[in-house]
């Protein structure tokens, strides 16, 4: 079945990159996107890959696509603390109705 | 241009008892969806309208659970009666077209069952 796997936990400093991970089950998902949810708010996209890309880059996040592995991460750039947050990968499900099938969320924690 | 607007923002309950939650996509946005997030994990799909019309109920407890978009444009999603496990976030989300259209979230509805 789709299933969507993501790290829980990730702490960095201010000023370094982040690297979250994800890894999916749907060899046949067209889409896969980046989410981003602050306390007490809905999810803001963040930036999506075709699958037939291999890397996207959009300011300070470039998401990279191992197909073959079926691995997308995210990279933030110079993270600041406005950053922290929950990141969710998600993809789009191989039922073809734009269903989405998220990960359970990566908490962001970004220290002064 | 005005974003997914979802109301209330949050509920309280006991369990039995009956709750309904309203939505309002993004105008113009054939494609709306409902989704439940229980606390520390993901979105899960809950319905999804093309239109009035359900795409896909798979996932949608319907003993208790049911949902309407009889115009085509707002939704509302009822739950009765509530039981405990049903405390999460609903979050409705609207699409332009269906498949592979990019979605936008609504703040969501916090619900607590006591």
């Amino acid at each position: 079945g789709e299933d969507v796997e993501q790290s829980l936990f990730l702490s960095v400093r201010e000023g370094d990159s982040s690297v979250i991970n994800c890894t999916y089950t749907d060899s046949s998902s067209t889409y896969l996107y980046w989410y981003k949810q602050e306390p007490g708010a809905g999810l803001q996209l963040l930036t999506y890959i075709f699958s037939n890309m291999d890397m996207k880059q959009d300011q300070r996040l470039t998401v990279l696509l191992n197909k073959k592995d079926k691995h997308l991460s995210l990279r933030i750039a110079d993270t600041q603390t406005g950053d922290s947050a929950i990141y969710f990968c998600a993809e789009a499900g191989s039922s073809n109705t734009g269903k989405l099938i998220f990960g359970q969320g990566t908490t962001l924690q970004v220290k002064p | 241009e005005a974003g997914v607007a979802q109301s209330p923002r949050y509920k309280i309950i006991e369990k039995r008892q009956s709750v309904a939650f309203w939505c309002n996509p993004i105008s113009g946005h054939a494609t709306l969806y409902w989704y439940q997030q229980i606390l520390g994990q993901g979105p899960k799909l809950l319905i999804q309208f093309q239109n009035n019309g359900v795409v896909d109920d798979s996932q949608l407890p319907k003993d208790r659970f049911s949902a309407e978009r009889l115009k085509g444009v707002d939704s509302t999603l009822k739950i009765q009666p509530a039981k405990l496990e049903d405390s999460a976030v609903y979050l409705c989300a609207s699409s332009l077209k269906q498949y592979t259209d990019t979605q936008y979230f609504g703040p969501g509805t916090r619900l607590t069952v006591l």
